[in-house]
């Protein structure tokens, strides 16, 4: 079972270049979400996705853009990447609504660096 | 919003020892509380969750207790193994809102 699926796993970016993190998941979930991680602060959420066609902002959206291409897909978009936004980025996805109680999966991660 | 406080970020254990993780949540509403645990290179998974209606859960050698009054819920790991160092995870959410994650902790298992 592939579950969530991140490209790149890596990236190193230069100050001011753009560049888009890619998420599929194959297990027929509604909602998807976008995560960075930095050390001591957990898990934030950037933008979420409760369904086909509807995005909205987490905590941290600030800097980012995104997609819900499909059902499958939810793309996380960098326009002028900052050094603020180096972390690791995890994408998740949740069978039910994200106001929902319940697991949500996440896929391995991508480690962005900003030079 | 919620605000999730965990202590310790880092653990250290002998293998066989006992280890407990303690979290803090801020919203009284919150009723759910899970539990993720990150390998190295992987994404974080869950491994045990509890809702607000009890008080302890548990799994083989891992259990969560709840106190509602003080709002704390602590992960309680018996008889450690190696393979139960990770990053650990709490997290808590209420009705209508997101999950809000605690800052993580790092435990070691010492063979």
């Amino acid at each position: 079972n592939a579950g969530v699926t991140q490209t790149p796993k890596f990236q190193v970016l230069k100050t001011g270049q753009s560049m888009t993190l890619q998420c599929a998941q194959d297990m027929n979930h509604n909602s998807m979400y976008w995560y960075r991680q930095d050390p001591g602060m957990g898990l934030r959420l950037i933008y979420y996705s409760a369904s086909e066609g509807t995005t909205d902002k987490g905590e941290v959206p600030n800097g980012y853009n995104v997609s819900r291409l499909n059902k499958r897909e939810f793309s996380l978009r960098l326009e002028s990447a900052a050094p603020s936004q180096t972390s690791v980025y995890f994408c998740a996805s949740s069978g039910a609504g994200p106001f929902v109680n319940t697991e949500a999966f996440f896929g391995q991660g991508t480690r962005l660096t900003v030079v | 919003g919620e605000n999730v406080e965990q202590h310790p970020s880092t653990l250290s254990v002998q293998e066989g020892d006992s280890a407990v993780i303690k979290c803090t949540y801020s919203d009284s509403a919150s009723n759910y509380f899970p539990w993720y645990k990150q390998e190295l290179g992987k994404g974080p998974q869950l491994i045990i969750d509890i809702r607000s209606n009890v008080g302890e859960k548990k799994d083989q050698r891992i259990a969560v207790t709840l106190n509602k009054t003080a709002k704390h819920f602590s992960l309680h790991i018996t008889e450690t193994q190696p393979e139960d160092s990770a990053v650990y995870f709490c997290a808590a959410k209420s009705a209508g809102n997101m999950l809000t994650f605690g800052g993580g902790t790092r435990l070691m298992v010492k063979p």
